[in-house]
């Protein structure tokens, strides 16, 4: 497809366990970015890409949280030992340029940590 | 701390009748401005952007930017029913901070 794609839509875990959530951009966007919102809150923030670096790593809430982007495309965020207050809908986005800050999302991860 | 702030709302408007959406920001060196329209259970989409001061025009959406009072505001012209969403106001300084910085949005009602 031609948009932002997300895996898995949904995911359901145990507490203490690690997921990953797998962010496939728009073809040709080199900039990437990985947000959370929970149940009516805002955005917020976790981390972008541009290219394969990640310049600003300030928004990820823990040490539990990593993220990775190969070959200027896929990115993934990793969650180790999951928490219950990380349960929330992880949207990623990308966009033509750091600069520009237009932003496409795709349609999230919603994970439920049990 | 950067901010951006919104009326939560709900802002109800019967179908055919303008809305408005304000949003103000913090950050004086803010150069971009976006808006987003997210239907509940969606993901945001972008729906409007604008960088200068005045109104910008894209159908029944016009976009409003006044840096000098650091507000940007959004009028859709004709409501209808399928403008029923949260509309999210995103903020960004080009060439400094890269991150867009979201408002927590204004949920919109139009009612037939």
């Amino acid at each position: 497809g031609a948009g932002v794609s997300q895996s898995p839509s949904n995911k359901v875990t145990e507490k203490g366990k690690d997921v990953e959530l797998r962010c496939d951009p728009i073809s040709g966007h080199t900039a990437l970015y990985w947000y959370r919102q929970s149940l009516g809150q805002g955005l917020e923030f976790l981390i972008y890409f541009q290219g394969n670096s990640a310049p600003d790593k300030s928004g990820l809430p823990s040490d539990r949280f990593s993220a990775e982007r190969t070959g200027g495309s896929v990115s993934t965020l990793t969650i180790q030992r999951t928490q219950q207050e990380d349960s929330a809908v992880y949207l990623c986005a990308s966009g033509f340029s750091l600069e520009t800050g237009e932003l496409f999302f795709g349609e999230g991860s919603r994970l439920t940590v049990l | 701390q950067k901010e951006v702030e919104q009326n939560s709302g709900p802002l109800s408007v019967p179908e055919g009748a303008i809305a408005s959406l304000n949003c103000t920001y913090s950050d004086r060196g803010s150069q971009s401005f976006f808006w987003y329209r997210q239907y509940s259970g969606k993901s945001p989409e972008l729906i409007m952007f604008i960088y200068s001061n005045g109104d910008k025009e894209d159908g029944r959406f016009t976009a409003q930017l006044n840096k000098a009072s650091q507000y940007v505001s959004l009028l859709i012209r004709d409501s209808q029913p399928s403008d029923s969403a949260t509309y999210l106001c995103a903020v960004k300084n080009r060439g400094g901070s890269y991150i867009p910085t979201f408002g927590r949005g204004t949920s919109l009602i139009v009612h037939p």
